[in-house]
């Protein structure tokens, strides 16, 4: 079975300081695993994912993502926080021999302050 | 290149009726999931069509049917609605043979059920 916990349901961070939304995955075969965002009233859009290879992964509006398989973990990093990158955040994981179900987590709210 | 689009936007039920959603994948893609996300929640997997076939389908009851056209096109189907069908009903596009077990869905910008 797969699960996946986001720590924090509310993040808030002042614009230009450092976004670290963190992300426990469970999964007994090799994940893989996803951080997708959602504005209001939108769907989901993908940032970035994690497959094979290189653990440290790089996705649009400069955020990247570490997989740690020893930690179970995916946080998510973004070096300077702007106005724009308000919005719910939300971690996924999928079997890399699966057809496309995706677990999620229960998302975080990430506020910008001025 | 139209991304995956999704009809009605709102929609305003009652309780005990039966309610159909409508998607349509993005270009080139041939796979359809469809996914729940109720209020300050995360999306929960409803099921997936390939081939116009329900291939894999999550935790919820036969209330919730689908169908997938030739072109690829999906509705999900709720009969018997209870207040807690309320949400947001996503539709995400994928690849199903190519790209197999790469797992990125495009998602549409979902459909907001409202069950009174």
């Amino acid at each position: 079975a797969q699960s996946v916990t986001q720590l924090g349901s509310h993040v808030s961070v002042s614009e230009g300081a450092l976004v670290l939304l963190r992300c426990n995955y469970s999964s007994s075969v090799p994940p893989y695993l996803f951080w997708y965002v959602q504005y209001p009233n939108q769907g989901l859009q993908l940032l970035l994912k994690y497959t094979t290879g290189a653990t440290l992964v790089k996705g649009i509006n400069g955020f990247e993502a570490e997989f740690k398989k020893s930690e179970t973990s995916f946080h998510l990093t973004k070096p300077s926080a702007h106005m724009s990158d308000a919005a719910e955040y939300f971690c996924a994981v999928g079997r890399s021999s699966n057809t496309g179900k995706l677990i999620f987590g229960q998302g975080t709210t990430l506020q910008v302050k001025p | 290149d139209a991304g995956v689009t999704q009809s009605p936007t709102h929609l305003i039920k009652t309780r005990g009726q039966q309610v159909t959603l409508r998607c349509s994948p993005k270009s080139g893609h041939d796979t359809v999931s469809w996914y729940q996300q109720a209020l300050g929640q995360g999306p929960q997997f409803i099921f997936q069509y390939y081939e116009e076939e329900e291939r894999q389908r999550g935790n919820f009851p036969d209330r919730f049917s689908g169908h997938q056209f030739p072109n690829y096109s999906s509705e999900l189907n709720v009969n018997a609605l209870l207040l807690g069908d309320s949400a947001l009903y996503l539709c995400a596009s994928s690849r199903g043979k190519r790209d197999r077990g790469l797992n990125e869905q495009y998602f549409g910008p979902g459909t907001r059920l409202t069950v009174t």
